[in-house]
């Protein structure tokens, strides 16, 4: 998977709590993302990285909040589960801002 | 790795045959699109990618076509083998490549 890994690869969590998932690559890209992927709606982006210290917003990045201080590591915190923060999450990373590479995912529960 | 059931239309095909998978995109600012495929329990894979300039593109076995009069894209895989039974995304992105948006997929599956 192009040298990305995601953890936790499973989680369970209560409402209310803040939840942290890490994305970690090892190809030195420039650009990293965090989607969700939910039933009838593909891949919606969160949010995305253009370089250490530069976020911006995605489609559907209310609730969410992202770091990221070194160039291998992007993390995507739930400051405050909500139950419709239940899904699968992708990290993603590209050389170039075009094709992407995308990690294993992460399935989250929000109880 | 992780996927998600989707309740996705499905196309279904005999292993040999040839298969197009669609996409209608509503944007008519979009000027670069990707093609993904993804296989059960795993993340999203490239297939390839065609700019707004263009209205063919191929790569190995597999053709894309954009038609931008009608805001349509599709994905041609030339003789379809059981390995490549999976879901097809397509997305398109609007002048910041760093921003895409995905169609809701189609499920290929290719009969032996």
């Amino acid at each position: 998977d192009a040298g990305i890994t995601q953890s936790p690869r499973h989680k369970v969590t209560e409402t209310g709590t803040p939840v942290t998932l890490r994305c970690h690559q090892t190809e030195n890209h420039r650009y990293m993302y965090w989607y969700r992927q939910d039933p009838g709606h593909g891949l919606r982006l969160i949010h995305y990285s253009y370089g250490v210290k530069d976020t911006d917003k995605g489609e559907v990045s209310d609730g969410y909040s992202v770091s990221r201080s070194k160039t291998e590591d992007f993390l995507l915190t739930l400051e405050s589960a909500t139950s419709s923060q239940t899904s699968v999450y992708f990290c993603a990373i590209s050389e170039t801002g075009q094709e992407q590479f995308f990690g294993p995912g992460t399935r989250l529960t929000v109880l | 790795g992780e996927s998600v059931g989707l309740h996705l239309p499905t196309l279904s095909v005999q292993e040999g045959d040839n298969s197009i998978i669609n996409c209608a995109y509503s944007n008519s600012a979009s000027d670069y699109f990707i093609w993904y495929k993804q296989e059960s329990g795993k993340g999203p894979q490239f297939i390839i990618d065609i700019r707004s300039n263009m209205d063919k593109r191929q790569g190995q076995r597999v053709t894309v076509l954009l038609n931008k009069t009608v805001k349509h894209l599709s994905l041609q895989i030339a003789a379809t083998q059981p390995g490549d039974s999976a879901v097809y995304f397509c997305a398109e992105s609007r002048g910041n490549f760093n921003k895409f948006y995905f169609g809701s997929g189609t499920k290929l599956n290719v009969k032996p």
